[in-house]
């Protein structure tokens, strides 16, 4: 089962903006990672941030971690056609056995 | 190529047979997974292997599955006699655990899409 939920479900955007992707969970955990799915294919890893960091930067990518919310969101800026994909969030349980998804948040990035 | 392979990526089947899918992971993981995922929801963990040992299983395994990784190298999963439940994107990721690696970040397949008829 899913670990969490992701909100919203579904994101279209224009060509430039900023596209905020959030993540609920509901059990502790050691560090949250963000993936991303083009349609049919694998995952692909974007940004981990441990459960002591409160923000983290990667290019275009800033994620934020709430632990006493058990909330993360990933902020995509200037967003690009290319974006255009699945997000999901994933939490590493302590002693990082698997990694438990999210149910993914669609977005679309018109051109 | 240095990453995780799968095979075959498409399996269409008759409710009633088996299949067998193949993941070969990136050559220096210890770890490899194997999750289930269906249109329009997560992956969802299967199992997952350190080495050659199974150390998990999810009760979504039922016993029509089994998976193996002999060697501690490339894996396979089993599913006899399908149903049309089983109809998912199978996805196998690898990952290196211990020293300095403990961040569990996967390494994923293109995956292997299952169609039971």
């Amino acid at each position: 089962s899913q670990q969490g939920e992701e909100d919203p479900q579904a994101l279209s955007i224009q060509e430039g903006e900023n596209a905020t992707m959030n993540c609920s969970y509901k059990t502790s955990i050691n560090n949250l990672q963000w993936y991303r799915q083009n349609s049919g294919r694998g995952l692909v890893h974007l940004i981990l941030i441990r459960s002591n960091e409160r923000e983290k930067h990667s290019g275009r990518l800033r994620v934020t971690l709430d632990t006493s919310k058990k909330s993360s969101s990933l902020l995509i800026t200037a967003s690009r056609a290319a974006d255009t994909a699945s997000y999901f969030c994933a939490t590493a349980s302590p002693g990082f056995q698997k990694l438990v998804f999210g149910t993914g948040t669609r977005l679309l990035v018109s051109p | 190529d240095t990453g995780v392979s799968q095979n075959p990526r498409h399996k269409i089947t008759k409710r009633g047979q088996n299949v067998t899918f193949r993941c070969d992971p990136i050559s220096e993981h210890n770890r490899l997974y194997w999750y289930r995922q269906t249109l329009g929801q997560g992956p969802e963990f299967l199992t997952y292997f350190q080495n050659e040992a199974q150390l998990e299983k999810s009760r979504l395994l039922s016993d029509r599955f089994s998976a193996e990784r002999p060697k501690g190298s490339f894996s396979t999963l089993e599913i006899q006699r399908t149903e049309q439940g089983d109809s998912a994107m199978y996805l196998c990721a690898s990952s290196l655990m211990g020293g300095m690696a403990n961040t569990g970040e996967l390494f994923f397949g293109e995956g292997s899409r299952l169609t039971v008829l």
